[in-house]
């Protein structure tokens, strides 16, 4: 089946404390994203990847990085969360440069204490 | 800046209305725009998209069109049921030249209830 996942659903943690939460797909796509959705802002783009070591800020991106090592892979980090990182987050991939339907993983839970 | 625009953020409708959900973006040079649906505590699906050479797309009860000139696309739903009830959301997908890269910009989504 094809699919975007997100590990862990939910995490609770304090601030400070490194984190990563991981994105695989298994349909080979090059491009790949990450969101942030947040009551009354919408979903917001924090880093999105073109392809393998191609990486690119969205409109969002302090506080986090990302790497692209594998295709499948996108894993987004947070060197020292903090409580305004506290949100829900949704990575997504697609192919043709993003350029095709995106499809979403079921979404990271955040609560930075 | 691409900013897209969802307007009105919340609508109730009996069940059998037909829906029509509004979007604007202010970049009109496209490549394309999607809509989703999101369930409460649930990921985005996706439901149409159609490219910027496009006017209209359809799939079942659902139609969506693309006015690039005007900034304005809409999402048309026929004969609406209780099961519609969620929260609809489009994205318009823009050429960011100095990163060259793609970016997806979202609006802040209506919420549309079908009362039975």
């Amino acid at each position: 089946e094809a699919q975007v996942t997100q590990n862990p659903r939910y995490l609770i943690t304090v601030t400070g404390k490194k984190l990563t939460v991981t994105c695989s797909q298994n349909m080979n796509h090059e491009y790949m994203s990450w969101y942030r959705q947040d009551p009354g802002l919408g979903l917001r783009q924090i880093y999105y990847s073109m392809n393998v070591e191609v990486t690119d800020k969205g409109d969002v991106p302090e506080g986090y990085k990302v790497s692209r090592k594998e295709k499948r892979n996108f894993p987004l980090i947070l060197e020292s969360p903090s409580p305004n990182q506290t949100s829900l987050y949704f990575c997504a991939s697609s192919t043709s440069g993003g350029a095709l339907t995106q499809y979403f993983g079921p979404g990271t839970r955040l609560t930075v204490l | 800046k691409q900013e897209v625009t969802q307007i009105p953020a919340a609508l109730s409708v009996p069940e059998g209305e037909n829906l029509v959900l509004n979007c604007s973006f202010t970049d009109s040079a496209i490549y394309n725009l999607q809509w989703f649906r999101q369930d409460p505590g649930k990921g985005l699906t996706s439901l149409l998209l159609i490219q910027s050479s496009q006017r209209e797309q359809t799939s079942g009860r659902l139609n969506a069109s693309l006015d690039k000139s005007s900034g304005r696309s809409t999402l048309y739903i026929a004969a609406s049921q209780p099961g519609d009830s969620a929260t609809y959301l489009c994205a318009a997908l823009t050429y960011v030249i100095k990163a060259a890269g793609n970016k997806l910009t979202f609006g802040g989504g209506t919420r549309v209830l079908v009362k039975p």
